[in-house]
Order: C-alpha cells, then structure tokens, then sequence
C-alpha cells in the first residue's frame, strides 16, 4: 500500500517568517494531496489540497507544491501567525486517504 | 467548522465491551469515511460507506463495523474491545464515494479502553 513520511515533526518558526513542511509518498498513481491542520482538541480542518495534474496551488499566505516526478509534495506557509500554531497533516489518497504523521508548528510571537 | 457532528465527545469503557459511535454528515454530503487517530500519529483509515454500502475498508479487523442510514449520517460499531482501541475517532464526510474528494472532518470521539 502507499507509504507517506513527512519532514519534519515539529518546527518552531518566529512570528512573520515562513514554515516549510515536506511529505513523500510512494505509489505513482495516488491522485489527490490535501493538507489539513488539527488545533488541540478538535478535528483536523481541510486548509489546502493539490491533484496529481497540477503543480502547485495558492490560497492567500498558504501554498502547496507538488512534484510528481520526484513523489513529494511541500506545503508552504508565508508571514506565519501565531494562530497558525497547530500539528499539520499530509495525505495522499489512492482508494483511500494515507496521512503522514504529522508536523507540530509553533509559531513564536 | 464543517457541518459534521460526532457523539459522544468522550467514551471511558472497559476491555471486551461493545461500543457505538455516531456521525452526522455535513449537509447534502452522501459519503463517510471512519478514521482511527492514535495519540500523536496521523489518522488510520478504517471504512467508508457511501449510499449505505461499505466502499472500502482499511486494515482493521471485522470487530470493527459500521452502518449508514438513509439521511446519510454513520455508526461505527467496535466489539471486543481491546486497550489498543484507545484513540481519537473520527469521521469525515464528503460528497461522491471516490478517494480524490474533499473530505471534512467532525471533532471525534475520545475513547478510552480500561
């Protein structure tokens, strides 16, 4: 089955600058990428995803980048807010979702 | 917040008991997916239903089962229960039974196996 490892598993980043996660995958023919943040207590919320026909996506500060070639994917988190603290998951899904297992991000004010 | 509710919030039982979980999909939603989170690991995927049949089932034992109703909303059912089941569930709803849909996610359910 699909294997996702994703780098790294906690990052401390100072208020303002940005925050790199990286995640790889396996298995060519997983389709969809999307990243979701999970705050303490609470479920994890869609904040971004990719398909495997599109390179890369933006959505205001957060952006995503995907290289099928190299099978990694990369989400990118610019002027980084405190409220941004939280753990971030990577998944890729081929029959079904495969999540990484996590990046906790604490943003310094 | 998505329109996904689970209930209860927290569960204590005691090993070798039955327990029943329940989902509410996010309204106009047909697809459920059930996930298993283990403390500091990403979620597990257990099964979807989608128009009321099992559409895919990840590596978890038959103790592990689950129902959809009609107004699309979920159970999973776990029997047996073991210490290892102590996790966060959750369930994640989407529309269209393929993988490469968004899904959104309730807050789970803690449940804790004594």
């Amino acid at each position: 089955g699909e294997n996702v490892e994703q780098h790294p598993s906690t990052l401390s980043v100072q208020e303002g600058d940005s925050a790199v996660i990286k995640c790889t995958y396996s298995d060519s023919a997983s389709n969809y990428f999307p990243w979701y943040k999970q705050e303490l207590g609470k479920g994890p919320q869609l904040i971004i995803d990719i398909r495997s026909n599109v390179g890369e996506k933006k959505d205001q500060r957060i952006a995503v980048t995907l290289n099928k070639t190299a099978k990694h994917f990369s989400l990118h988190i610019t002027e980084t807010q405190p409220e941004d603290s939280a753990v971030y998951f990577c998944a890729a899904s081929i029959y079904q979702f495969y999540f990484g297992t996590g990046t906790s991000l604490t943003v310094i004010p | 917040e998505t329109g996904v509710t689970q209930s209860p919030t927290h569960l204590i039982k005691t090993r070798g008991q039955q327990v029943t979980l329940r989902c509410s999909s996010q309204s106009g939603h047909n697809t459920v997916s059930w996930y298993q989170q283990a403390l500091g690991q990403g979620p597990q995927f257990i099964f979807q239903y989608y128009r009321e049949e099992e559409n895919g089932r990840g590596n978890f034992p038959p103790r592990f089962s689950g129902l959809q109703f009609p107004n699309y909303s979920s159970e999973l059912n776990v029997n047996a229960l073991e210490l290892d089941d102590s996790a966060l569930y959750l369930c994640a709803s989407s529309l269209g039974g393929d993988r490469d849909h968004e899904q959104y996610f309730g807050p789970g359910t803690r449940l804790t196996v004594t």
